[in-house]
């Protein structure tokens, strides 16, 4: 089955600063998608940023970027120019190619933003 | 982009009665459905799967007599919380995926706060 890790249950950083999440997952399969989403406090899940594993280049939106090791199971994610809406709950999650379209998702890291 | 809407948003009811929970995809069809719970400060929680036209997936550890899910149309599915008790409290979300292009794409419901008096 396959697993992921968030180990930061919180971080901060400084408005306009940059920030790195760490994600690490488990897996056997050869294929899958990886993403970030971010929860605000309204609790709505919004999709930050999204890899598929078959893709050697780091994805990449705006401000978000992702340093994605395939060999390593690692799918951190960086924030830069952080700004005061930036702060959010912050999941990683895994989707297997297939059918189910299940997320499986990572414990979450609590990210504040300090003006 | 695509809209996925829950109702209530907010739900307060007695111990012992049941609730239903609405997730609606509003401009897409989803022959499946995803139904979480979230506890404060926690990640989601997977309960179950709802396939239009069959019977749902429930995850393990969850009751399938507590938690009727029933997806009644490719837009429509209901979660019902019988006979509430006070741990049922909690918020549920609901996702659809997104079967055309991109198919990774998965919509996310606001959310429903349920409390159980």
């Amino acid at each position: 089955a396959q697993t992921v890790t968030q180990s930061q249950p919180e971080m901060s950083v400084q408005e306009a600063e940059t920030v790195t999440l760490s994600c690490t997952y488990d897996t056997s399969e050869s294929d899958y998608y990886l993403f970030w989403y971010k929860q605000p406090p309204s609790r709505q899940m919004i999709l930050v940023i999204r890899q598929e594993a078959y893709k050697q280049q780091n994805a990449t939106e705006n401000r978000f970027s992702v340093n994605f090791q395939k060999a390593a199971k690692s799918f951190s994610l960086k924030i830069s120019d952080s700004q005061l809406g930036d702060a959010a709950m912050y999941f990683c999650a895994y989707r297997s190619v297939g059918a189910t379209n299940k997320l499986i998702f990572g414990t979450g890291t609590l990210l504040a933003v300090q003006p | 982009g695509a809209v996925v809407s829950q109702h209530p948003s907010w739900v307060i009811c007695k111990s012992g009665t049941s609730v239903k929970i609405e997730c609606r995809s509003l401009d897409f069809q989803a022959t499946t459905m995803f139904w979480y719970r979230q506890f404060p400060k926690q990640s989601l929680m997977l309960m179950a799967t709802s396939n239009e036209g069959s019977k749902a997936t429930y995850e393990q550890g969850v009751e399938k007599d507590k938690f009727l899910i029933n997806h009644a149309s490719l837009t429509l599915s209901t979660l019902t919380v019988t006979s509430a008790h006070p741990e049922d409290s909690s918020f549920y979300i609901c996702s659809a995926p997104y079967a055309g292009v991109p198919s990774y794409e998965q919509y996310f419901g606001p959310g429903t706060r349920l409390t159980v008096t």
